[in-house]
């Protein structure tokens, strides 16, 4: 049972436009939510992250988006470029207030940016 | 470098051997973590460990795994007869709080014939 949902494996985008990853959650516990960028043969780092008390957090061109009452959430990147060309997954914690330690992962989103 | 390392990058086997797996965190960061990613699935928690103390393990975690974090510091993640469903990437991560930020390694390929 995926928690965690991305349902587009892969998204194409010019270079300089917009780029919208889109993640579902069913786990009404979820409250804290993160994107993490993966590049071939090495492993994942950290993008940014959203606790559920907000709706939205920004980082440079990075922008994430969080509807709890749709369990939606989604990372836009404004402008693309093509070093963003990754897989970039959702991860979900449970109950962080009272020390949560496990993210719950998607199965992740292949962006490529095209130049 | 003071990100986290994981030795050996990759680890061929054939099938009833064991394998282990070696991680060494960020040195200022106390929580560690072991998951496991296959072909086409995002990463899958395993164990945590905060300090020595291994606090939570994963169903996935069957008895041919055990996994330990002698004096906080590095961690070791062993598999008794490997079985070619075991065949994956196994990331390892740290932290200095929960659930924040994970700061993953590059991985372990293992690869059981």
């Amino acid at each position: 049972d995926q928690q965690v949902k991305q349902n587009s494996p892969s998204l194409s985008v010019q270079e300089g436009r917009i780029s919208i990853l889109n993640c579902d959650y069913t786990n009404s516990m979820f409250d804290y939510f993160l994107w993490y960028k993966k590049y071939p043969a090495e492993g994942p780092t950290f993008l940014i992250s959203i606790s559920s008390i907000k709706d939205k957090n920004e980082d440079g061109r990075f922008t994430v988006f969080l509807n709890k009452s749709a369990k939606h959430l989604s990372l836009h990147i404004v402008p693309s470029q093509p070093g963003d060309s990754a897989v970039y997954f959702c991860a979900a914690s449970a109950n962080s207030g009272a020390g949560s330690y496990q993210l719950t992962f998607g199965k992740g989103t292949k962006l490529s940016v095209i130049p | 470098d003071t990100g986290v390392s994981q030795d050996p990058r990759h680890k061929i086997t054939k099938r009833g051997q064991n394998v282990t797996f070696r991680c060494d965190p960020i040195s200022e960061h106390n929580r560690l973590y072991w998951y496991r990613q296959t072909l086409g699935q995002g990463p899958e928690f395993l164990t945590y460990f905060q300090n020595e103390a291994q606090l939570e393990k994963s169903r996935l975690l069957s008895d041919r795994f055990s996994a330990e974090r002698p004096k906080g510091s590095f961690s070791t993640l062993e598999i008794q007869r490997t079985e070619q469903g075991d065949s994956a990437m196994y990331l390892c991560a740290s932290s200095r709080w929960s659930p924040g930020e994970l700061f993953f390694g590059e991985g372990s390929r293992l690869t059981v014939l």
